[in-house]
């Protein structure tokens, strides 16, 4: 199986701040990487698919980049509504698997 | 509008069994890649199962032998038969869909989610 590794666990930032996320698989996945976002007692949304391509209707303040075992999801300027839980994803191969998730909170 | 309503969750007792319903809306079930997609309390998303449009399934280690993945084309509806279950299996069940123009996995969009609790 594959395992993806997220860091940090979590991390507290301000309204404008510019927030880095990685995420690493255990083996090369190309670009078969997922990011997603969810909000506490909801269902995830997907941001991110394919390593880089913006998922329709996400703000372009989100991007990714990365390929084989090293990510990025990075925000350029954190809104107050992006205080949630990050997980990515790989759909390279079955069984698919999540990081363990990157919790973004107010500072 | 893509729509996905999950319902039958609920309390079960070790060793018992569940049907999971997702019904879907905006979309056509047997056409797309439906997954099971499961999180236990305060923890993070765990992959469970998946239907390919041409109706091949796969499973988690996890519930492999206990629980199947379905669907009824004519009710646009996916399932979860879970038997067997465990403390373990206790979580909240998201049905997932992913289009076929991706990897089979892109989830892009999710049910809101029901809620399976096994404990005696």
């Amino acid at each position: 199986d594959i395992q993806m590794t997220q860091s940090p666990s979590s991390l507290s930032a301000s309204v404008g701040d510019r927030v880095t996320i990685t995420c690493r698989a255990s083996q090369s996945i190309s670009d078969y990487l997922n990011w997603y976002q969810q909000k506490p007692g909801k269902a995830p949304k997907l941001l991110i698919y394919a390593a880089f391509s913006l998922q329709s209707g996400v703000p372009s303040r989100f991007s990714g980049s990365g390929s084989g075992t090293d990510f990025t999801l990075t925000i350029s300027s954190l809104q107050p509504e992006d205080f949630a839980t990050y997980y990515c994803q790989q759909s390279y191969s079955t069984p698919i698997t999540f990081g363990p998730g990157t919790k973004v909170d107010i500072k | 509008e893509v729509q996905l309503v999950e319902s039958g969750g609920g309390l079960v007792q070790p060793g018992g069994s569940l049907r999971l319903s997702c019904a879907a809306s905006g979309f056509t079930v047997s056409s797309n890649y439906m997954s099971w997609v499961r999180q236990a309390p305060g923890k993070g998303l765990e992959w469970v199962s998946v239907i390919y449009s041409g109706g091949s399934t796969y499973y988690a280690d996890s519930v492999k032998g206990r629980f199947t993945v379905s669907r009824d084309t004519s009710k646009n509806t996916l399932f979860l038969q879970m038997n067997s279950l465990r403390a373990e299996d206790t979580a909240v069940y998201y049905c997932a869909r992913a289009p076929p123009s991706g990897t089979y996995y892109d989830f892009d969009y999710w049910g809101q989610g029901t809620l399976v609790t096994v404990s005696s």
